[in-house]
C-alpha cells in the first residue's frame, strides 16, 4: 500500500498571499495518478488537480500541481477567500488507492 | 448534467447491513469504473471499493474484505455497495465516485454503525 503523507498539517495565510502544499508518497507513484481534491465542511470533495499537473474543468489557473515520483505540491499562486479549505492528495494507480490526510488551509 | 445520487444510509446496529445504492444520471455509466469511497466523522477519506465496468474486476481495501460487496446494473446506471457485519469503525458518509481521476462524486450518504 502507498502511504501518502502531507505537510504542513495545516497551514495559515492570508488572502492575496501564495501557498504551497505537499504531497510525500511511500513509494514511486505515477504522475498520471496523483490528483489532488478541494474539500469544503459538509461538501463532496471536488477535483482540481489530475495527472499531477493537469487543471480539471472549470478550475481557477492560480491553482496547479507539479512533481514527479514521490515528491508532488499544489500551489495556489494568490488565495482568494473561497480557497481556504481541506486540501487531499490521492494515488490511483493501483489498488488499495490511497488518500493524504489532508492539508487544512485557513484564514491567518 | 452529469450526477451521482447516493442512498440507502442509516443507523444500524453492529453485526448489521446495509445496502448502498449509487444511481448516475447524465453520463455513460457503462463506460466508467465506479468507486466506493468514506469519510469517518472528522477524519480523511478512504478508498473502500471500486469496479470495472462490465464488472469482471474489483477491488476493495483490506479493511472491508468479505464484509462488504461492490456491485453494478448498468441497465439501471446504479452502483452498489451491500455491507455485511458491520462494525463501529464503519461509520462514514460514504460517496460514490466515478473514475475518470474521480471527476464526478456524489453528495454522500450517512452511515452510522452503533447500538
Amino acid at each position: 500500500e502507498i502511504v501518502l503523507t502531507q505537510s504542513p498539517g495545516t497551514l495559515s495565510l492570508s488572502p492575496g498571499e501564495r501557498a504551497t502544499l505537499s504531497c510525500r508518497a511511500s513509494q514511486s507513484v505515477s504522475s498520471n495518478y496523483l490528483t489532488w481534491y478541494q474539500q469544503k465542511p459538509g461538501q463532496a470533495p471536488r477535483l482540481l488537480i489530475y495527472g499531477a499537473s493537469s487543471r480539471a474543468t472549470g478550475i481557477p489557473d492560480r491553482f496547479s500541481g507539479s512533481g514527479s515520483g514521490t515528491d508532488f505540491t499544489l500551489t495556489i499562486s494568490r488565495l482568494e477567500p473561497e480557497d481556504f479549505a481541506v486540501y487531499c492528495c490521492q494515488q490511483h494507480g493501483s489498488p488499495p488507492y490511497t488518500f493524504g490526510q489532508g492539508t487544512k488551509l485557513e484564514i491567518k | 448534467e452529469v450526477q451521482l445520487v447516493e442512498s440507502g444510509g442509516g443507523l444500524v446496529q453492529p453485526g448489521g447491513s446495509l445496502r448502498l445504492s449509487c444511481a448516475a444520471s447524465g453520463f455513460t455509466f457503462s463506460s466508467y469504473w465506479m468507486n466506493w469511497v468514506r469519510q469517518a466523522p472528522g477524519k480523511g477519506l478512504e478508498w473502500v471499493a471500486n469496479m470495472k465496468p462490465d464488472g469482471s474486476e474489483k477491488y476493495y481495501v483490506d479493511s472491508v474484505k468479505g464484509r462488504f460487496t461492490i456491485s453494478r446494473d448498468n441497465a439501471k446506471n446504479s452502483l452498489y455497495l451491500q455491507m455485511n457485519t458491520l462494525r463501529a469503525e464503519d461509520t462514514a458518509v460514504y460517496y460514490c465516485a466515478r473514475q475518470n481521476a474521480f471527476d464526478v462524486w456524489g453528495q454522500g450518504t450517512m452511515v452510522t454503525v452503533s447500538s
